[in-house]
């Protein structure tokens, strides 16, 4: 099966400017995850997607982020403004219920540098 | 949300020697994953556990979960150059709609 597909893999803006993340998670999984991932760190929850609807966005700074699913499938993370804090790699994920426990796939990621 | 604790942090041996990774927490997960990622990619899934005191093997990659579900370890025999890479474990919680929790990691280089 297809993977989870990222865009773009790298990304350089400037403070304060405006940037926006784009996933496709593998076909017919339900859940969708947005991860902030610091140099050196485990991957951290931003936000959860249950089909098209938030189950989670506790950790995800909602002054600067947001974050959309439209039809259930697609999702988009957006920054604006960015910081140099935000200076990570942002990773999606999807999962489906194998059963016996949930079966979870990365994708590949999105470097974003704020300078 | 809780929280998970790895040990070591950084891991430097030589090509042959054995290592443990340690996942460590004071609350219980239904279950609880192991991922290696490589450098600029994501995180792949090596491994679930779902029951106290699980053992699983992979290759020379042996996963243990603890009997009270709160602690996991992951043992690698004879270490290769080709083990090199971040390890990751991480808990579902499934009270929060399987949210996926994970732990700071272990970096891994294996010296050949």
């Amino acid at each position: 099966e297809a993977g989870v597909a990222q865009s773009p893999r790298y990304k350089i803006i400037e403070k304060r400017q405006s940037v926006a993340f784009w996933c496709n998670p593998i076909s017919g999984h339900a859940t969708l995850y947005w991860y902030q991932q610091i140099l050196g760190q485990g991957p951290k929850l931003l936000i959860q997607f249950q089909n098209n609807g938030v189950v989670d966005d506790s950790q995800l700074p909602k002054d600067r982020f947001s974050a959309e699913r439209l039809k259930g499938v697609d999702s988009t993370l957006k920054i604006q403004p960015a910081k140099l804090e935000d200076s990570a790699v942002y990773l999606c994920a999807s999962s489906h219920y194998r059963g016996r426990d949930y079966g979870y796939t990365f994708g590949s990621g999105t470097r974003l540098t704020v300078v | 949300t809780q929280l998970l604790e790895q040990s070591p942090q950084f891991l430097s041996i030589q090509e042959g020697e054995n290592l443990t990774v340690y996942c460590n927490s004071s609350s219980v997960f239904s279950s609880l994953q192991w991922y290696r990622q490589e450098p600029g990619e994501g995180p792949v899934l090596l491994v679930t556990v779902v029951t106290g005191g699980e053992v699983k093997k992979l290759k020379r990659l042996t996963f243990q979960f603890g009997d009270a579900r709160k602690d996991s370890s992951l043992h690698i025999t004879a270490a290769q150059p080709g083990d090199t890479g971040l390890y990751l474990c991480a808990g579902v919680e499934r009270e929060y709609g399987n949210k996926l929790v994970f732990g700071a990691g272990t970096i891994l280089r294996v010296k050949s």
